[in-house]
């Protein structure tokens, strides 16, 4: 069935690099993505989302690209700090399916290391 | 303001015995859903409402009920828990359902769920 994945179960980076985490999408009718961050023991938290109709969009010291060519989705972080570090995941709204649910991916696990 | 809140923080069952998670949000939000979140998974939805009164079934139902008996609260029971349904928990609101405008949704800290 339509799915969201991540390429990388885990990511290490050096403090102060940038990271860059992936997510694949399948379904082409998707309209509006979310880039969720979880940190152990808590709740995921929202980070930022983006509609079909951008290919970028930007906050503080993340950015969200979308490719709908290839229908991917990626979350830049600028300037790692060990506060980063966490579980990260997309989410997606298949409108296709004509739901009011998103589909969650498994996450990507993010290590900063000092 | 405290957003989406969640009891218990933790619970163990035996298997068998029932339970009621409660989820509570302070933000007026018309839709709530419940999750359950696996290792090695992504959240997996069990229920969810659009509004006060009424229910709906998502990818995991069997084994759950809920109710939302008012705008604010989502209750999830477990009549008969099972081994299967050891698990994290997560409540989460969002103003209006996907395809609205505001469709983020804000999650509670979660209930993790350890059943014997």
């Amino acid at each position: 069935g339509e799915s969201v994945g991540l390429h990388l179960p885990t990511l290490s980076v050096q403090e102060g690099d940038n990271s860059i985490i992936n997510c694949a999408y399948s379904n082409s009718a998707s309209d509006y993505f979310i880039w969720y961050k979880q940190e152990s023991g808590k709740g995921p938290q929202f980070i930022i989302d983006i509609r079909s109709n951008m290919d970028k969009r930007q906050g503080q010291r993340v950015t969200v690209l979308l490719n709908k060519t290839v229908k991917h989705l990626s979350l830049q972080i600028a300037a790692t700090q060990p506060g980063d570090s966490a579980v990260y995941f997309c989410a997606e709204n298949p409108y296709s399916y004509n739901t009011d649910k998103l589909i969650f991916g498994t996450g990507t696990r993010l290590q900063v290391f000092p | 303001n405290a957003g989406v809140t969640q009891t218990p923080k933790f619970r163990v069952l035996k298997t068998g015995q029932s339970m009621t998670l409660l989820c509570a949000q302070d933000m007026n939000h018309e839709y709530m859903y419940w999750y359950r979140q696996d290792p090695g998974m992504g959240l997996r939805l069990i229920h969810y409402s659009v509004g006060e009164g009424t229910t709906a079934k998502g990818e995991v139902p069997d084994g759950y009920n809920v109710s939302r008996l008012k705008k604010q609260n989502f209750l999830l029971g477990l009549e008969s828990a099972a081994p299967s349904q050891t698990s994290v928990y997560f409540c989460a609101s969002t103003l209006l359902g996907a395809g609205g405008p505001e469709e983020t949704q804000y999650f509670g800290p979660g209930t993790r769920l350890l059943v014997l």
